[in-house]
């Protein structure tokens, strides 16, 4: 079974400044995805971010970048310029691509963005 | 946006009473999931699926059954409500692709008093 791990229950930045969360995972699987997720206040799950773990690139999409670390089973996510937006629950994930598609998620990072 | 619907999107029952929650995709995509939220504990999946009337328990599937009649219709039922389920819970769907992710629907908030 795959377990996700995210250390850090909350987090707090300052508008235009940078954060980065961490997540860690176990697996034996060789090929899967990985995803960070946001929920805002609305509840909503928004996809943030994917990872390919055969693709050595780390995945960039505007201010938010992922740090991929294969060997090591990391997976920390890089927020740019943040901005009061940003406020939310993130979450780190992780889908197995083999046999029968499960996705398992880490229990969560709030992050606030303050003035 | 994915086109996956859940209802209700609010229900408050009395424990010992039935009830099924409904998530509807327009997607046409094989994996269907439950999952329930609760503070402190992220997303823990229920039961999934990965097609029609094929279908696998997830870490927390106690009290809780499923079915898949067709391709977008995805019941999750609570065959006797407990306080303990008293729960936010999701439906995703998923499909492997160029672009592979699990699209969420809006939630279901369940109070059981």
């Amino acid at each position: 079974a795959q377990t996700v791990t995210q250390s850090q229950p909350e987090m707090s930045v300052q508008e235009a400044e940078t954060v980065t969360l961490s997540c860690t995972y176990d697996t034996s699987e060789n090929n899967y995805y990985l995803f960070w997720y946001k929920q805002p206040p609305s509840r909503q799950m928004i996809l943030v971010i994917r990872q390919e773990a055969y693709k050595q690139q780390n995945a960039t999409e505007n201010r938010f970048s992922v740090n991929f670390q294969k060997a090591a089973k990391s997976f920390s996510l890089k927020i740019s310029d943040s901005q009061l937006g940003d406020t939310a629950m993130y979450f780190c994930a992780f889908m197995r691509t083999s046999g029968y598609s499960t996705l398992t998620f880490g229990k969560g990072t709030m992050l606030l963005v303050s003035p | 946006d994915a086109g996956i619907t859940q209802s209700p999107r609010h229900k408050v029952t009395e424990t010992g009473t039935p009830v099924t929650l409904r998530c509807h995709q327009t997607e046409n995509h094989r994996y269907m999931y439950w999952y329930r939220q609760d503070p402190g504990h992220g997303l823990r999946l229920i039961h999934y699926s990965y097609g029609v009337k094929d279908t696998d328990k997830g870490e927390v599937s106690d009290g809780y059954s499923v079915s898949r009649s067709k391709t977008e219709d995805f019941l999750l039922t609570l065959e006797s409500a407990t306080s303990s389920q008293t729960s936010v819970y999701f439906c995703a769907i998923s499909e492997f692709g160029s672009n592979t992710e699990a699209f969420f629907g809006q939630g279901t908030r369940l109070t059981v008093v």
